[in-house]
């Protein structure tokens, strides 16, 4: 419905697994960012590409690891994670700033619960 | 760096009534203000943004929203509250020089019957 898509739409795993989340916008846009969601606390930015390129990482545990292969697509590799990364995790797209005044568009998110 | 603070975890309107979600933010330059929606197992919905220009912006599902730049405040508004209005409401600034957009904690709006 808003031209961003994410899947798995749920997902549990154990400290131990890898797993990807996947990311994929079909508005045209060519910037895509990851946001965490936990409850009671406002949303925390993780990473922002642009152009393909990562341009902001907010001081995010190597345990997660973004791959954004081209503008339409956008990763998390989760790998020998904790029970507390247990959240909602939102992926967004926009226009990069000097196009024009960007909204971001968000995907349905992935609920991640680690055991 | 910009932030985002939303007084009000949760606010109770019953259907009919007049609802405000407010929001205050802090920024060094010029902001640009939005607001979204967030329905139970949904990602976030844009419903509109301030960038420049009349202080009263009008958006999505006959919300409104007031920029008041000496009180840095962007209180989010509806004349008549919707039952199916209920949702979690975010604030984000963003600087008008970087890509970075900061979230408040958001405000559950419960509207009654």
């Amino acid at each position: 419905e808003t031209g961003v898509t994410q899947t798995p739409r749920h997902l549990v795993m154990g400290m131990t697994n890898k797993k990807s989340l996947k990311c994929e916008q079909h508005l045209g846009h060519n910037a895509m960012y990851w946001y965490k969601q936990s409850a009671k606390k406002p949303l925390e930015l993780m990473f922002v590409y642009s152009l393909e390129e990562r341009v902001e990482n907010n001081s995010v545990p190597s345990r997660f690891s973004p791959e954004c292969p081209n503008s339409s697509h956008l990763f998390l590799h989760l790998h020998t994670l904790q029970p507390e990364d247990s959240a909602l995790y939102l992926c967004a797209s926009s226009h990069i700033p000097g196009q024009r005044v960007n909204e971001q568009f968000f995907g349905p998110g992935t609920r991640l619960t680690v055991l | 760096a910009q932030s985002v603070a939303q007084p009000e975890d949760q606010v109770n309107v019953a259907e009919g009534n007049p609802l405000t979600v407010k929001c205050t933010y802090s920024v060094s330059g010029n902001p640009y203000l939005f607001w979204y929606v967030q329905y139970p197992n949904r990602g976030l919905q844009f419903l509109l943004k301030y960038i420049t220009g009349d202080n009263l912006v009008k958006g999505s599902y006959g919300f409104e929203a007031e920029f008041n730049k000496s009180q840095t405040s962007f209180h989010l508004k509806k004349p008549s509250a919707l039952v199916s209005d209920s949702a979690l409401y975010f604030c984000a600034v963003r600087d008008i020089n970087n890509n970075d957009m900061r979230f408040g904690a958001g405000t559950r709006l419960t509207v009654k019957p």
